[in-house]
């Protein structure tokens, strides 16, 4: 596809379950990023990735959060024992490569803890 | 931890009439971008300006940058109800250590934008 996409669009939980983000970023980018947005908030930066590795993973909120990127492509946002202040809009952005001009973003997934 | 502040938090305009929005920020930045987001969802990309330039246009889009102020403007001239949504200033911080970017971007908390027909 011409753009990033994510998945799911819409993600419903249960506090104390673990969930999955997607994002596939946009062909030949081999820099990703992961934001989270929380209602009426600016973007808040989680992590991103050069490549596969993860040279920066201060934005973590904390040690319930996980992401790898497999193959300079694809990669999974995984929150482990959700909790209510999970919930938020994760972005994911892909640019050619850390500290290129623009960062294109995906729709994002919205994720809701009940 | 947010770079950036945006002012006004909400501005509601009549079409025809021009919006700005105006942003500040705290470290020493590579380049300065705005983006636009509608309904909550994925930002677009609307314009940069590096550290070493003032002024850019785009169309209907002025972006002005002083670094010695540390702060950017956005002006959208002859505005039209499409153009309501909320708009980001981000900066990507320069780091000093590391002799360029940061790479992630440090957004505010944005300026809602109404623009009534």
């Amino acid at each position: 596809g011409a753009g990033v996409s994510q998945s799911p669009s819409n993600k419903v939980t249960e506090k104390g379950k673990d969930v999955e983000l997607r994002c596939d970023p946009i062909s030949g980018h081999t820099a990703l990023y992961w934001y989270r947005q929380s209602l009426g908030q600016g973007l808040e930066f989680l992590i991103y990735f050069q490549g596969n590795s993860a040279p920066d993973k201060s934005g973590l909120p904390s040690d319930r959060f996980s992401a790898e990127r497999t193959g300079g492509s694809v990669s999974t946002l995984t929150i482990q024992r959700t909790q209510q202040e999970d919930s938020a809009v994760y972005l994911c952005a892909s640019s050619l490569f850390r500290g290129s001009n623009e960062q294109f973003f995906g729709p994002g997934t919205r994720l809701t803890v009940l | 931890s947010q770079q950036g502040e945006e002012d006004p938090q909400a501005l509601s305009i009549q079409e025809g009439e021009n919006a700005t929005m105006n942003c500040s920020y705290k470290t020493s930045i590579n380049n300065l971008q705005w983006y636009r987001q509608n309904s909550g969802r994925g930002l677009v990309h609307l314009i940069l300006i590096r550290s070493n330039e003032r002024e850019k246009h785009s169309g209907r889009l002025r972006v002005t940058l002083d670094t010695s102020k540390k702060s950017s403007s956005l002006l959208i001239t002859a505005s039209r109800a499409a153009d309501t949504a909320s708009y980001f200033c981000a900066t990507d911080a320069f780091l000093l250590n590391y002799g360029g970017s940061q790479g992630n971007l440090i957004f505010g908390k944005g300026t809602k934008l109404s623009v009534k027909p």
